[in-house]
């Protein structure tokens, strides 16, 4: 069954506590994202990644890190969390660049900063 | 740069009323693509239909249809004979075809409640 799966779902932390939300896909994708949603401004992208070791900003990459060190895994990395970055956060995967392949959504990661 | 605007924040209709959920975007791409996106209470995103910027043609699939009109740029989504199931929020999304991280910009979402 094809999967993307993030960890935690919930996580609730506290401000500068560095943490990793996972994402993890089996459709062997090459395109990666992750975006966070919030009232009224839906989904934005935060980075992306076409491929192993290649990732890039998305719109609104502030504060975030990601790595791509394996086709399958696409970390998301808070350095020192601040409680603007409470939001619920999507990974995402594509199989390819093309405007109209379809995109596979993660269950969501709900993060609170305290 | 794109844009995806759902001007009815929330909407409420009794079960069995129909209603539209409304979608207007600009891009300056030629070649772009049309999304909606289901997000139920549990939270998880649920891709309903993609529509490519050279296919005006409506669909309709059940109780769902889809108004694509290039000439005013929108999109509308119609639930037909409306059901509890359906409340939720609909998200409408936009790809461009020169988008180097396959990026979809997404309207802020309508809530969609749906009262027996």
């Amino acid at each position: 069954e094809a999967q993307v799966t993030q960890n935690p779902r919930y996580l609730i932390t506290v401000t500068g506590k560095k943490l990793t939300v996972t994402c993890s896909q089996n459709m062997n994708h090459e395109y990666m994202s992750w975006y966070r949603q919030d009232p009224g401004l839906g989904l934005r992208q935060i980075y992306y990644s076409m491929n192993v070791e290649v990732t890039d900003k998305g719109d609104v990459p502030e504060g975030y890190k990601v790595s791509r060190k394996e086709k399958r895994n696409f970390p998301l990395i808070l350095e020192s969390p601040s409680p603007n970055q409470t939001s619920l956060y999507f990974c995402a995967t594509t199989r390819g660049g093309g405007a109209g392949t379809e995109a596979f959504f993660g269950q969501g990661t709900r993060l609170t900063v305290v | 740069a794109q844009k995806v605007t759902q001007a009815q924040t929330e909407i409420s209709v009794v079960e069995k009323e129909d209603v539209t959920l409304d979608c207007v975007y600009e891009t300056r791409d030629t070649t772009y693509y049309l999304f909606w996106y289901k997000q139920p209470p549990s939270g998880e995103l649920v891709f309903l239909i993609r529509r490519n910027s050279f296919d005006e043609q409506n669909e309709i699939s059940g109780r769902y249809s889809w108004n694509f009109q290039k000439s005013t740029s929108s999109f509308n989504f119609t639930i037909t004979a409306s059901q509890v199931v359906d409340s939720a929020v609909y998200f409408c999304a936009l790809r461009g075809g020169m988008n180097a991280g396959n990026m979809l910009t997404f309207g802020g979402g309508t809530r969609l409640m749906v009262k027996p």
